[in-house]
């Protein structure tokens, strides 16, 4: 699987916005981005996931460059509740590979501040 | 619905001891993984079930660690001779099938003294 970069921590105001970046500059053309969150104490929990068109659902807006070699998840007005680590992963998406397999990094905090 | 439940949240046992963690998959979901995550770091893959077979435990760290899944339900992930370094939270998780999003459960916290 592709390796990933993204920031070690972010903080955000309260009710703004919150974008995080990750970079996948060796992503493959059968590799999709997802994104999971793990809050304190918790199993991570699945977001969202796209392989190169832009992805909405209700929890978060994904972005991905035309390039693939990286993408933005937003949290839109986002709440003390989403402080969590954030994953960027890359992840096969044919059948018959290891497309099972999640591979984290060290994800990025992200501090919701009041 | 119910979501994935691991039992028991904590373990504490000596080195030395041999261990089970229990694993009880959304209703349904063929594919079930456990992953073991350390301090500070994310969760790591230790092996993937598809119904009662093992698919790919090629991130098992040795022969200590073993998991099964008889019925393709319930798995049971088993550490002989623990020892300190196997300290960390193991992490359960099913999905529909191989490529449906993973759903994780809260994890066992084991302490190895």
């Amino acid at each position: 699987d592709a390796k990933t970069t993204q920031p070690p921590s972010m903080d955000c105001a309260e009710g703004r916005a919150a974008n995080l970046p990750c970079n996948h500059s060796t992503i493959s053309g059968n590799e999709y981005v997802y994104w999971y969150r793990q809050i304190h104490s918790q199993g991570p929990q699945y977001i969202i996931h796209g392989l190169k068109n832009n992805e909405t659902n209700e929890m978060a807006s994904l972005i991905i460059t035309e390039d693939r070699k990286s993408s933005t998840l937003i949290l839109p007005h986002a709440t003390l509740r989403d402080t969590a680590v954030y994953y960027c992963i890359v992840r096969v998406a044919n059948s018959g590979g290891s497309n099972y397999k999640l591979t984290f990094g060290k994800g990025t905090l992200l501090t919701m501040n009041p | 619905g119910a979501g994935v439940s691991q039992t028991p949240s904590n373990k504490v046992t000596e080195k030395g001891k041999y261990v089970e963690l229990r694993c009880d998959p959304i209703s349904g979901h063929t594919a079930l993984y456990w992953y073991r995550q350390s301090l500070g770091q994310g969760p790591e893959f230790l092996i993937y079930f598809q119904g009662t077979g093992a698919a790919d435990d090629s991130g098992l760290p040795n022969d200590r660690f073993f998991a099964v899944r008889p019925e393709g339900s319930v798995s049971t992930l088993k550490i002989q001779r623990t020892e300190r370094g196997d300290s960390a939270v193991y992490l359960c998780a099913s999905s529909q099938t191989s490529f449906n999003e993973q759903f994780f459960g809260p994890g066992t916290r084991l302490t190895v003294l």
